[in-house]
């Protein structure tokens, strides 16, 4: 079981903006770096959001991260059908000293 | 332009080993280490641990701290993981990933397409 809890699914229509929340502890969220994952099935991980807040370049600026406490969010406006896809928050626990995933919430665009 | 490529498909008797290969491509290799993550059937990405490629340091988490070996060849820019006495919940698709280059804490991009390992008898 994961230390870091997501959202099992969220679903929202075309164009609507959907949240993902991350809910970890003080020994991984609370005092390390959040990042964030897209991932279809059947293909390699995306890197969507690293450092709490900041996106690579490609990423578009329909995700957004933020951080408060023990706990991470991820936004996506203007959804699109492409943006259906699971979605993982990352970060260190520096308990367990080593990197963890959360548990992955699906995204469905109705 | 960096990648991560990994080596193909596996079926493995319980009880067996396998190795799985990632080659990189289109930096200098030493400069970034590389971790391994897994995911099995309808569960979650998994982080194993990590390697040096500059000098092999290893660090694998508590799980897999007992069956995993990850190895470095710089004279190939290929790292290789290798877990020991498979079980049938060890099936899994294995990603290469190496730390992603403007960020200042540890996550992960590039990543390898993925290795199935499917263990079976």
């Amino acid at each position: 079981q994961s230390v870091l809890t997501q959202p099992p699914s969220v679903s929202a229509a075309p164009r609507q903006k959907v949240t993902i929340s991350c809910s970890g502890s003080g020994s991984n969220i609370g005092n390390n770096y959040v990042s964030w994952y897209q991932h279809v099935p059947g293909t390699a991980p995306k890197l969507l959001i690293y450092d709490n807040n900041e996106r690579p370049s490609g990423i578009p600026d329909r995700f957004s991260g933020s951080k408060s406490g023990t706990s991470a969010t991820l936004g996506i406006t203007g959804l699109q059908t492409g943006d259906e896809a699971d979605y993982y928050c990352g970060t260190w626990d520096s308990s367990l000293r080593a990197y963890v995933f959360g548990t992955g919430t699906q995204v469905t665009v109705l | 332009q960096v990648h991560l490529v990994q080596s193909g498909a596996e079926v493995k008797k319980p009880g067996a080993s396998v190795r799985v290969s990632c080659k990189a491509s289109g930096y200098i290799f030493t400069n970034f280490g590389i971790s391994w993550v897994r995911q099995a059937p309808g569960q979650g990405l998994e982080w194993m641990g990590w390697i040096s490629t500059y000098n092999g340091d290893t660090k694998y988490t508590q799980k897999f701290r007992d069956r995993l070996t990850m190895t470095t060849d710089t004279s190939t820019s290929t790292v290789y993981m290798e877990l020991r006495s498979l079980r049938s919940d060890d099936t899994a698709v294995y990603y290469c990933a190496r730390p992603y280059r403007g960020s200042i804490s540890m996550c992960f991009d590039p990543w390898g397409q993925g290795t199935l390992v499917t263990v079976s008898s």
